[in-house]
């Protein structure tokens, strides 16, 4: 079956202690990318990348980091997380840019 | 101004409505346009895509493009309380790394 799996899909941590964000997809896609979904905000982009040792900054950059070491992974990293991280995050893949994503069910992490 | 503007709703309708989604953008350039749903809980899955102007259905779904206006429209027919959800809009550029996604219209259909 053809999916995208993130986890954790639940995390509630504290301010400053690094956390994880992995996501795999096993339909061989080159693009990966990460949101951030808010109310009222809808979703934003926070990171991208197109292939394998190609990333780059969505909207939202800040206060996260990615790695595109695999073509099938592709994890968020908050160095530091603060409460203004708390979020749904999602992650999402495609065949290439401007085509349909496939999401994943989401993360929602929650810093104290 | 907002690259797209969508109508949070929520819009409540009784089963066995015609429901009517809407999304202004603001590039012209957009070269195509999606329509995702999200369950609550799950991540969105594409429901429709078209890169024209005009309709597209698929079933009792209907995407409805007016570029002149930079107007998109879904169009549910015979709704039903499996569509509750939450509708995003998704025009965007081929060959364009970044997506665009509207805030999402939230719909509960009721028996």
């Amino acid at each position: 079956e053809a999916q995208v799996t993130q986890n954790p899909r639940y995390l509630i941590t504290v301010t400053g202690k690094k956390l994880t964000v992995t996501c795999s997809q096993n339909m061989n896609h080159e693009y990966m990318s990460w949101y951030r979904q808010d109310p009222g905000l809808g979703l934003r982009q926070i990171y991208y990348s197109m292939n394998v040792e190609v990333t780059d900054k969505g909207d939202v950059p800040e206060g996260y980091k990615v790695s595109r070491k695999e073509k099938r992974n592709f994890p968020l990293i908050l160095e530091s997380p603060s409460p203004n991280q708390t979020s749904l995050y999602f992650c999402a893949s495609s065949t290439g840019s401007g085509q349909p994503q496939h999401f994943g069910d989401g993360t929602r992490l929650s810093i104290l | 101004q907002k690259e797209v503007e969508q109508d949070p709703g929520p819009l409540s309708v009784p089963e066995g409505a015609i429901v009517s989604l809407n999304c202004t953008y603001s590039n012209s350039a957009f070269q195509y346009f999606m329509w995702y749903r999200q369950y609550s809980r799950k991540g969105p899955e594409l429901l429709m895509y078209t890169y024209s102007s005009g309709n597209k259905e698929d079933g009792r779904f209907t995407a409805q493009v007016d570029k002149s206006s930079k107007y998109i429209s879904l169009f549910i027919r015979d709704s039903q309380p499996s569509d509750s959800a939450t509708y995003l809009c998704a025009p965007g550029l081929y060959n364009f790394n970044k997506f665009y996604f509207g805030s999402g219209t939230k719909l509960n259909v009721k028996p």
